[in-house]
């Protein structure tokens, strides 16, 4: 069973509105969580991080809210740029860092 | 769902050893596997990828000689660390890309190598 889940495969917003992007989670043991970006024949490379502790963090126009009851976490970018467009993956560890469980990914299109 | 099966999760092995890393892909067909290995900056770097049937593909400034790939079958590909050093210790994870029984990518669980 999925551990990290991101439900929506694709996403398009339209350049310079809000895009959201969720994941879910179902192990309430996961105190770290991330958000990666991948281009096409590239590695996934790190966006924001968010500890269990903190509810909101923010880093230029990529913001992360964590809603720990709710098993939830989003990813908002603002302005939405066209160079945004790529896969995005949330992932969690565990206290111990052993893992890092990765969601399936949602592709954001960025249309003009 | 799709599920990559990555084993071990954690290692710990003398200098000058060999450590495997297998990755299974339990209930579809991966013609595909990417090999990632993790750096404090949390960004994954793409180290290899494996194509069962035919040699891997490895990125600019892998050794290849030192990171063994194998896409042994249509479910298994694996990653040897030959000749471990310490400053191999890191976190390697393999992938395998979307296939049709799969929208998106499924990741391995990961590995954490610690050479001694």
């Amino acid at each position: 069973d999925q551990q990290v889940k991101q439900n929506s495969p694709s996403l398009s917003v339209q350049e310079g509105r809000i895009s959201i992007l969720n994941c879910d989670y179902t192990n309430s043991m996961f105190d770290y969580f991330l958000w990666y970006k991948k281009y096409p024949a590239e590695g996934p490379t790190f966006l924001i991080s968010i500890s269990s502790i903190k509810d909101k963090n923010e880093d230029g126009r990529f913001t992360v809210f964590l809603n720990k009851s709710a098993k939830h976490l989003s990813l908002h970018i603002v302005p939405s740029q066209p160079g945004d467009s790529a896969v995005y993956f949330c992932a969690a560890s565990g206290p111990r860092d052993d893992k890092i469980i990765f969601g399936k990914g949602t592709r954001l299109h960025i249309l003009p | 769902g799709a599920v990559v099966s990555q084993h071990p999760s954690r290692v710990i092995c003398k200098s000058g050893t060999s450590v495997k890393i297998e990755c299974r892909s339990l209930d579809f067909q991966a013609t595909t596997m990417f090999w990632y290995r993790q750096f404090p900056k949390q960004s994954l770097m793409l180290m290899a990828t494996s194509n069962e049937g035919s040699k891997a593909t490895y990125e600019q400034g892998v050794e290849k000689d030192k990171f063994l790939i194998n896409h042994a079958s249509l479910t298994l590909s694996t990653l040897t660390v030959t000749s471990a050093h310490p400053e191999d210790s890191s976190f390697y994870i393999c992938s395998a890309p979307p296939t049709g029984y799969n929208y998106g990518y499924t990741f391995g669980s990961g590995t954490r190598l610690t050479v001694v």
